[in-house]
């Protein structure tokens, strides 16, 4: 079935420190996919997503490249802030007679000051 | 933006309670609205698929009298815990999509944080 695989965390990084979550899939068919994050008690909030191979998406800094070669759509940011302290999810998103959206375990990440 | 927004942000009720949790799309008709289930430091599990007119389409492993699922109107669908005890404790996120449809990311509420005591 689809599945959605995330590096496991926590990430511990000193501010300004570059970051790779690295994300993969398995799925039927053509997947939209996306990245997710998290702030401590609150709900989900998107921060950016790819529709088709090669697309990138980016958002506040943070980019992601839909390969489908590798089915992999990792996560990276030049240079993390303290703010950027959250859970990042990876999922994707198919259609099965309805857009069901698949989530990865979450990374947590810690960005030290 | 499209806002979902989800009611109450907490509650703590005794053990036995019913618990209900609301769920609006505040600017867009949504025919299709998902209820998830957080437990801490885990991700999101489906438990749900609430279609607007229609019975809900539970996942495997939910009890579908436990967590009852109204989506009455294109706009809003609750998910109520009956009889509610402490390992129902948990957080509760619901997300909406778009009437259009499209392959359009869906829309999360800020979540409910349930606590039975």
């Amino acid at each position: 079935g689809d599945s959605v695989t995330q590096m496991e965390g926590p990430v511990t990084l000193s501010e300004e420190a570059f970051l790779t979550i690295n994300c993969t899939y398995t799925a039927t068919g053509y997947p939209s996919l996306f990245w997710y994050v998290q702030y401590p008690g609150e709900g989900l909030q998107l921060l950016l997503k790819a529709t088709k191979a090669d697309d990138k998406g980016s958002n506040k800094g943070f980019e992601a490249t839909y390969r489908k070669e590798t089915t992999s759509f990792h996560l990276e940011k030049g240079s993390v802030q303290v703010s950027d302290s959250a859970v990042y999810f990876c999922a994707l998103s198919v259609n099965t007679g309805g857009f069901k959206t698949i989530f990865g375990a979450g990374t947590r990440l810690f960005v030290k000051a | 933006g499209a806002v979902v927004s989800q009611h109450p942000s907490w509650v703590i009720c005794k053990s036995g309670t019913s618990v209900k949790i609301e769920c609006r799309s505040l600017d867009f008709q949504a025919t299709t609205m998902f209820w998830y289930r957080q437990f801490p430091k885990q991700s999101l599990m489906l438990m749900a698929t609430s279609n607007e007119g229609s019975k809900a389409t539970y996942e495997q492993g939910v009890e579908k009298d436990k967590f009852l699922i109204n989506h009455a109107s294109l706009t809003l669908s609750t998910l109520t815990v009956t009889s509610a005890h402490p390992e129902d404790s948990s957080f509760y996120i619901c997300s909406a999509e778009r009437a259009e449809g499209s392959n359009q990311p869906q829309h999360f509420g800020d979540g409910t944080r349930l606590s039975i005591l």
